[in-house]
């Protein structure tokens, strides 16, 4: 069965620094999805990034790019310039992918970053 | 805005009761997935949906049902509530051939 591991229950970074939050990951899968997902305090699930396995180039969304290190099982997370409103649990996700179609997600168990002004 | 809704956004209710949860995916889409968001077990996934057919099933109780209908949404039944039902529950929908599960707001449910 896939895992995934959010090492860091917690971080807490100053304004306009760049912080970086990892993941870990365990499948026998050759083919998946990594995603991140940011939860801020609305408790509405914002996708914030993904990353498709047999892509060796790391995504990039803006101010938010990823680490992407197959070998590894490692999908870090890098927010650069953050803001205050980048205040939220960050949730590493992984899904397998099966012929085509979705599948369902497991998630982490989050870190929650603390933006400080 | 992901254009996934739920209702109700609230609901409290006592243990041994029944209540229904509603789902309405975004325009386009035919895959509904419900998740369960909890202190103790984190976020887990629960069932999905594709077209109206039940196509995945995670760690659901047999007191949990869930169904799609023709229009699309979906209703996530839950009976015999214990207080460890309290938690909020997720609707996500993905469109054909996407990988991108998009959330809805959720359903805080609270059993007393």
């Amino acid at each position: 069965a896939q895992t995934v591991t959010q090492s860091q229950p917690e971080m807490s970074v100053q304004e306009a620094e760049t912080v970086t939050l990892s993941c870990t990951y365990d499948t026998s899968e050759n083919n998946y999805y990594l995603f991140w997902y940011k939860q801020p305090p609305s408790r509405q699930m914002i996708l914030v990034i993904r990353q498709e396995a047999y892509k060796q180039q790391n995504a990039t969304e803006n101010r938010f790019s990823v680490n992407f290190q197959k070998a590894a099982k490692s999908f870090s997370l890098k927010i650069s310039d953050s803001q205050l409103g980048d205040t939220a649990m960050y949730f590493c996700a992984f899904m397998n992918q099966y012929g085509g179609a979705t599948n369902k997600l497991i998630f982490g168990t989050g870190t929650l970053l603390a933006v400080q002004p | 805005d992901s254009g996934v809704t739920q209702t109700p956004k609230h609901l409290i209710t006592a243990t041994g009761q029944r209540v229904t949860l509603r789902c309405s995916p975004r325009s386009g889409d035919l895959s509904v997935y419900w998740y369960q968001q909890s202190l103790d077990q984190g976020l887990q996934f629960l069932i999905q949906y594709y077209n109206g057919e039940e196509r995945a099933k995670g760690n659901i109780l047999e007191r949990f049902s869930a169904q799609q209908f023709p229009d699309l949404h979906s209703e996530l039944n839950l009976s015999s509530l214990e207080l460890g039902d309290s938690a909020l529950y997720f609707c996500a929908s993905s469109a054909p051939g996407s990988y991108e599960q998009y959330f809805g707001p959720g359903t805080r449910l609270t059993v007393t």
